[in-house]
C-alpha cells in the first residue's frame, strides 16, 4: 500500500542556497509533522499541521524555516539560506488525526548535507 | 531541556534473551507513550504504545510498562530476535496548552539494539 513518501531521498547544497523538501502523506491522513534528526541525536519536532493549518510551528528553529500544506496532503519544507548546521535527515510522518494515541507512518526521510 | 530520556545509547542482548529497553520522562502531562523502531535508513516505524492510565500493554513479543510514580517506561523483548536489531525511540505526547486538540510529541534520543545471534 501507500506510505509515507519523501523527496528528494538525499539532497547536497552549497551553504546559502535555499532547498524545498517534499512530503506527500497516506491518503485520508488528516495530520502531517515534519522532524529532524541531526547525527547522534534524536528526533526534533519541527511544525505540525491538521489539514492546512499548523497550530504547532514551536520546533521551527529559526525564520529560515517556514512550511506550507496544501489541499490537505502535500507539504513542502523550506530552508532558506542553508547553514551547515542544517544538515540532517529530516523525516515527515502522518496520522489518521492528531490525537495523541494516533501512531504516525513516517516517511523514508530526506537526507540534507549543506557543504 | 530533554523531556524524554533514552540513558543508554546502546544495548547487546543474545537471542533468545530478553532485552529491556528503558525511558525516563519529566512531564507528568503526558498522556500517551509510544515506542518506534528504526532500521537504518528509514523511517521509525510504530512498534507499541500504552496510555496514561494503563500500566502495561502486551502485544505478542512485546510489553510495555509504565511506572508514573517513578515517570519511567520500559520496552520488553521476548525473546529476542536478530531481527529486532534496530533503534528504539520512546515518544510521549501531551496536549498543546491553550489549543485544541493539538498534540504534541517528544522523541528521545534513541537505543541501539544489536541481537547477537
Amino acid at each position: 500500500g501507500a506510505g509515507v513518501s519523501q523527496s528528494p531521498s538525499n539532497k547536497v547544497t552549497e551553504k546559502g542556497k535555499d532547498v524545498e523538501l517534499r512530503c506527500d502523506p497516506i491518503s485520508g491522513h488528516t495530520a502531517l509533522y515534519w522532524y529532524r534528526q541531526s547525527l547522534g541525536q534524536g528526533l526534533e519536532f519541527l511544525i505540525y499541521f491538521q489539514g492546512n493549518s499548523a497550530p504547532d510551528k514551536s520546533g521551527l528553529p529559526s525564520d529560515r524555516f517556514s512550511a506550507e500544506r496544501t489541499g490537505g496532503s502535500v507539504s513542502t519544507l523550506t530552508i532558506q539560506r542553508t547553514q551547515q548546521e542544517d544538515s540532517a535527515v529530516y523525516l515527515c510522518a502522518s496520522s489518521l488525526t492528531g490525537g495523541s494515541r494516533y501512531e504516525q507512518y513516517f516517511g523514508p526521510g530526506t537526507r540534507l548535507t549543506v557543504t | 531541556d530533554q523531556q524524554v530520556k533514552q540513558n543508554s545509547p546502546s544495548l547487546s542482548v543474545q537471542e533468545g534473551r530478553i532485552s529491556i529497553l528503558n525511558c525516563d520522562y519529566t512531564n507528568s502531562m503526558f498522556d500517551y507513550f509510544l515506542w518506534y523502531k528504526k532500521y537504518p535508513a528509514e523511517g521509525p516505524t510504530f512498534l507499541i504504545s500504552i496510555s496514561s492510565i494503563k500500566d502495561k500493554n502486551e502485544d505478542g513479543r512485546f510489553t510495555v510498562f509504565l511506572n508514573k510514580s517513578a515517570k519511567h517506561l520500559s520496552l520488553h523483548i521476548v525473546p529476542s530476535q536478530p531481527g529486532d536489531s534496530a533503534v528504539y525511540f520512546c515518544a510521549a505526547s501531551a496536549a498543546v496548552i491553550g489549543t485544541s486538540g493539538t498534540y504534541k510529541y517528544i522523541f528521545g534520543t534513541g537505543t541501539r539494539l544489536k541481537v547477537l545471534a
